[in-house]
């Protein structure tokens, strides 16, 4: 079974907008890292967060997690039309190891202009 | 750079038929891996090398061979392709001590 599991499945907002993604995952970590992936593309990395970190901001990005109910959430705050894409929530696979990363099954953004 | 790229992009293939998938690197990163993605799930592993030489198995390994001859290779074979084999693989590498991995663009396999 996945580790991660991302909620909703699909979100559909306005330009301009914010969006709020959920992950909630089951075994401890050392960290979290969120993917985004484009249409007929591959994944590329948006942010990392550690167990030890509550909040972490990178530009219109804003992660946060509680490793007390083992969830994150991202935030993307004034949404345009070009961050229409997947999301992928990524944890390591073995607790302590990094070598390997499950991954949820994605939020499907769509950002209407 | 190039990053990670991934040979070919699309390929349709035979029951039965076997191919050979290619990722390349160009960021002298120790670790590799192939994943594949089927609609509505996420990345699930299939194989991974942690250096030249070496590969290990994934969470779904069945049907699929890897090799690391170069660092900077990762072969993902297929000896008899199945229908159920039909998905978008991707690879991925990454640095020593790094925690991010970097994607190729991906293969899409359709089996008939």
């Amino acid at each position: 079974s996945q580790q991660g599991e991302e909620d909703p499945q699909a979100l559909s907002i306005q330009e301009g907008e914010n969006a709020t993604m959920n992950c909630s995952y089951k075994t401890s970590i050392n960290n979290l890292q969120w993917y985004r992936q484009n249409s007929g593309r591959g994944l590329v990395h948006l942010i990392l967060i550690r167990s030890n970190e509550r909040e972490k901001h990178s530009g219109r990005l804003r992660v946060t997690l509680d490793t007390s109910k083992k969830s994150s959430s991202l935030l993307i705050t004034a949404s345009r039309a070009a961050d229409t894409a997947s999301y992928f929530c990524a944890t390591p696979r073995h607790s302590g190891s990094a070598r390997q990363l499950t991954f949820g099954s994605g939020t499907q953004l769509t950002v209407l202009p | 750079n190039a990053g990670v790229t991934q040979t070919p992009k699309f390929r349709v293939l035979k029951t039965g038929q076997s191919m050979t998938l290619l990722c390349a690197q160009d960021m002298n990163h120790e670790y590799m891996y192939w994943y594949r993605q089927d609609p509505g799930m996420g990345l699930r592993l299939i194989h991974y090398s942690v250096g030249e030489g070496t590969t290990a198995k994934g969470e779904v390994p069945d049907g699929y061979n890897v090799s690391r001859l170069k660092k900077q290779n990762f072969l993902l074979g297929l000896e008899s392709a199945a229908p159920s084999q039909t998905s978008v693989y991707f690879c991925a590498s990454r640095d020593v001590g790094q925690e991010t991995q970097y994607f190729g663009p991906g293969t899409r396999l359709l089996v008939l």
